[in-house]
């Protein structure tokens, strides 16, 4: 049971890239989530997906898109790098929501030089 | 300011001792959780405790919820060195779909 596996682990891309982190979950939750984690500052939703076929912004959402391809996974999309998005990102799962455990994966470190 | 702000930020002690970490916050919740992280993994779900509730446990884990004080701790007894980690409190707030974490928690345990 891998539970929440994320790709890629390492990523360095120069400003104005794009790039796809994708995430997928094989516990059939319903609930998935994005977050970025910069040190001092916590973890920040950017985007989740509450159910298969809706997403919603989180805290950070600038410079993101999100599609929730089925309900096993979710992928986090950066259309044009800037080296404030150098972070690591977590993708998480719950089974339903915010009163739920979330299961996080194991993150993406990412730079953007 | 955060919602959930963890205290102290650092914590340092000898194996076999306890370890208490504190969260407060600020707007009303649904529920409290904790979470440990291993330095360059994921997190790590410990307990989550409902706003109805005051008190969980889970095996050396303890931890307690004051929804008047607006503040939780968690308290591992009996530390080991496989305890070193941070720990993050987050808050399920209260009429909005969302779970806040703060910034954290760096316990180290000495052998």
């Amino acid at each position: 049971n891998a539970g929440v596996t994320q790709t890629p682990k390492f990523q360095v891309l120069k400003t104005g890239q794009s790039m796809t982190l994708q995430c997928a979950q094989d516990m059939n939750h319903n609930s998935m989530y994005w977050y970025r984690q910069d040190p001092g500052m916590g973890l920040r939703l950017i985007y989740y997906s509450a159910s298969e076929g809706t997403t919603d912004k989180g805290e950070v959402p600038n410079g993101y898109n999100v599609s929730r391809l089925n309900k096993r996974e979710f992928s986090l999309r950066l259309e044009s790098a800037a080296p404030s998005q150098t972070s690591v990102y977590f993708c998480a799962s719950s089974e339903a929501g915010w009163s739920e455990k979330l299961f996080f994966g194991s993150g993406t470190q990412l730079s953007v030089l | 300011s955060q919602q959930g702000e963890e205290d102290p930020q650092a914590l340092s002690i000898q194996e076999g001792e306890n370890a208490t970490m504190n969260c407060s916050y600020k707007t009303s919740i649904n529920n409290l959780q904790w979470y440990r992280q291993n330095s360059g993994r994921g997190l790590v779900h410990l307990i989550l405790i409902r706003s109805n509730e005051r008190e969980k446990h889970s095996g050396r884990l303890r931890v307690t919820l004051d929804t008047s004080k607006k503040s939780s701790s968690l308290l591992i007894t009996a530390s080991r060195a496989a305890d070193t980690a941070s720990y993050f409190c987050a808050t399920g707030l209260q009429g909005a779909q969302k779970l806040v974490f703060g910034q954290g928690t760096r316990l180290t345990i000495n052998p």
